[in-house]
């Protein structure tokens, strides 16, 4: 069983709404979370990195909140833009260990239509 | 800015073939990885180097192996390719974690499909 689930799998949003996404996990210990943002046919690049002790970082449009009691996480996309259509993948790394190894969910994909 | 460059994007292979995928980072990174991305399962680990010449297995390393013989440059190699070695790959780099969370900065991935 995948230890970081994300929802919904997938949605579909009009330019310029709102949207928010959820991550929750398993994984313990729990070292940082982050949010990637794939586009199709790309590599995954990161959004945001949060540590235990952060319940919030923005990076431009996009909000990522973290609750390490519940273990869950959510994105938040404000003012969507045709650009934001893409996987966004929440990661979670599982140890301290020099390489940092991470867990993935499987994505939630955006489509974001004019 | 960091970057991760795969040898190539498409690659098509027949059954039974040795495979091998290139990935070179600029950064003077000491991690280096290589993943497989399939529909539905998000990413999962084939293998990492932690320094030139090492290697760890990750979660699926079968029916793969690597090379790691300078610090830039991380190879993937497939034996003898499946129909079932179908999928993304992508090599990603990071630092050492060295107390703070690090990153790992992927490649643009190479497509495999194995007739």
């Amino acid at each position: 069983k995948n230890q970081v689930e994300q929802s919904p799998q997938s949605l579909i949003i009009l330019e310029g709404k709102n949207c928010t996404l959820q991550c929750n996990y398993t994984v313990s210990p729990f070292s940082n979370l982050r949010w990637y943002k794939q586009d199709t046919g790309r590599g995954p690049v990161s959004l945001t990195i949060m540590t235990f002790s952060e319940n919030t970082k923005s990076n431009g449009r996009y909000t990522a909140t973290l609750d390490a009691d519940t273990k869950q996480s959510s994105l938040h996309i404000t003012a969507s833009q045709l650009s934001d259509s893409a996987s966004y993948i929440c990661v979670v790394s599982t140890t301290t260990d020099s390489w940092g190894k991470l867990q993935f969910g499987a994505g939630t994909q955006v489509v974001v239509t004019p | 800015d960091v970057k991760v460059t795969q040898s190539s994007r498409y690659l098509v292979k027949r059954t039974g073939e040795k495979v091998f995928l290139e990935c070179v980072q600029d950064m003077d990174h000491e991690n280096m990885f290589w993943y497989r991305q399939d529909p539905g399962l998000g990413l999962r680990l084939i293998y990492f180097s932690y320094d030139v010449k090492m290697k760890e297995k990750g979660d699926i390393p079968e029916g793969y192996s690597v090379s790691r013989e300078k610090k830039e440059r991380f190879s993937l190699i497939l034996e003898s390719a499946s129909t079932n070695q179908t999928s993304m790959y992508l090599c990603a780099s990071s630092l050492p974690l060295a107390g703070g969370p690090n990153e790992q900065f992927f490649g643009p991935g190479t497509r495999l499909t194995v007739l």
